[in-house]
């Protein structure tokens, strides 16, 4: 089947790293995303992971993938208040095109 | 270079009644998805347009439909709303051959009532 799931809320002091993790039921997911939903507004692509890799560093952000435990995360260096927006974890699976969302994680930034 | 547009931004209805919803893919892409996200979810996959017609529909009912012009632009029709149709719609756009990166616009707020 498929399902993506996160935990639902997570808050960081300002200049922390913080980590949202996500896992996902589909073993044929071929690539991994983290999408950011600031109040009001659409999703904003911040990332991806094809899944025969295991690491994916772009700037303050770095992706983990296990992909024999189906996990997935997401590490945000020097955490700003700018960083706080609600994450979303999502999964394309073979021949789809169709993105799978988990329920999202809100991140808040305490200065 | 453009971004993905919708419109409106808002819109309110009555059940029963019928609604269009637009969106522009952005510069370069031909592709089109729209997703449903209700209040405090993931957003859900309606269907994909390419090459003006349906290539995959997730799952919802058939009072759900969409076209794709030429331009790549394209059109969400929701008839007889209900209650439970309030929600975000958002639209995707993608490269048709690369779908594997979708770029969201800021979205359309329905309220039925």
């Amino acid at each position: 089947g498929e399902d993506v799931e996160q935990s639902l809320f997570l808050s960081v002091r300002e200049g922390d790293s913080s980590v949202i993790n996500c896992t996902y039921t589909d073993s044929s997911s071929t690539y991994l995303y983290w999408y950011k939903q600031e109040p009001g507004a659409g999703l904003q692509l911040l990332t991806y992971i094809f899944s025969n890799m295991d690491m994916k560093q772009d700037q303050r952000l770095t992706v983990l993938l296990n992909k024999k435990d189906k996990h997935l995360s997401l590490r945000i260096a020097d955490t700003q208040t700018g960083d706080s927006a609600i994450y979303f974890c999502a999964e394309t699976a073979d021949s789809s095109y169709k993105l799978i969302f988990g329920s999202g994680t809100r991140l808040l930034v305490r200065p | 270079d453009a971004g993905v547009t919708q419109s409106p931004t808002h819109l309110i209805k009555t059940r029963g009644q019928q609604v269009t919803l637009r969106c522009s893919p952005k510069s370069g892409h031909d592709t089109v998805s729209w997703y449903q996200q209700a209040l405090g979810q993931g957003p859900q996959f309606i269907f994909q347009y390419y090459e003006e017609e349906e290539r995959q529909r997730g799952n919802f009912p058939d009072r759900f439909s969409g076209h794709q012009f030429p331009n790549y632009s394209s059109e969400l029709n929701v008839n007889a709303l209900l209650l439970g149709d309030s929600a975000l719609y958002l639209c995707a756009s993608s490269d048709g051959t690369d779908t594997y990166e979708q770029y969201f616009g800021p979205g359309t707020r329905l309220t039925v009532t």
